[in-house]
């Protein structure tokens, strides 16, 4: 298996501009989670999906933030509009299953550096 | 909520030394706790995982952990290091109905030639 797909690895825009992040996670797996990592704030849970459906999206940052699952094989994450402290490294990962999910690796992808200028 | 402590900004060994990563958390019922490394412009990779059973967990790479519920710690061990183990380390924890996995801060390692 090819592990958590993350594109693309390196994104540079500018102010204003919609940034739109990708990630296909481990085949099988039922579960997504999008996570931001800064100097200042260490790792962050955004939002995280089971079997496509939202469940858990109280860490998205505001309303310039968005997340998608339309399928089991792709999740988007959408800045609109971006600003500079939005730079970060931002991490899709992945899990198997659902039930006793608490007891389950999260497999990460190798993330997206953004930065906003 | 669940959550965990890394009281160490960054530790540094020499080449051939034991390595300890200290890690606490904070749970209201049984833990799960994880390990994770992450090298440079990489994302995390997994280590190693108590879930139940015994208290020592062998993980990759050679390292280890050991779980000890009364100090409510599960420290990371590796007997010798190598200059190649320098790297981030993250201790994290869930519970039981709770899918969320709480990070601590990370560890940076430095293993000095």
């Amino acid at each position: 298996d090819a592990g958590v797909i993350q594109s693309p690895r390196h994104e540079v825009t500018e102010m204003g501009q919609e940034v739109t992040l990708r990630c296909k996670p481990i085949s099988g797996h039922n579960s997504l989670f999008w996570y931001r990592q800064t100097m200042m704030r260490g790792l962050e849970l955004l939002i995280y999906f089971n079997n496509n459906v939202p469940i858990d999206d109280s860490g998205m940052p505001e309303d310039r933030f968005s997340a998608k699952m339309p399928n089991a094989s792709f999740s988007t994450l959408k800045i609109q509009p971006s600003e500079p402290r939005d730079s970060a490294v931002y991490f899709c990962a992945s899990r198997p299953g659902l039930a006793g999910g608490y007891q389950e690796t999260q497999y990460f992808g190798p993330g997206t550096r953004l930065l906003v200028l | 909520a669940q959550s965990v402590a890394q009281p160490e900004d960054q530790v540094n060994v020499a080449e051939g030394n034991p390595l300890t990563v200290k890690c606490t958390y904070s749970v209201s019922g049984n833990p799960y706790l994880f390990w994770y490394v992450q090298y440079p412009n990489r994302g995390l990779q997994f280590l190693l995982k108590y879930i139940t059973g015994d208290n020592l967990v062998k993980g990759s790479y050679g390292f280890e952990a050991e779980f000890n519920k009364s100090q409510t710690s599960f420290h990371l061990k590796k007997p010798s290091a190598l200059v190649s183990d320098s790297a981030l380390y993250f201790c994290a924890v869930s519970e039981y109905g709770n899918n969320r996995l709480a990070f601590g801060k990370g560890n940076q390692v430095v293993v000095i030639p």
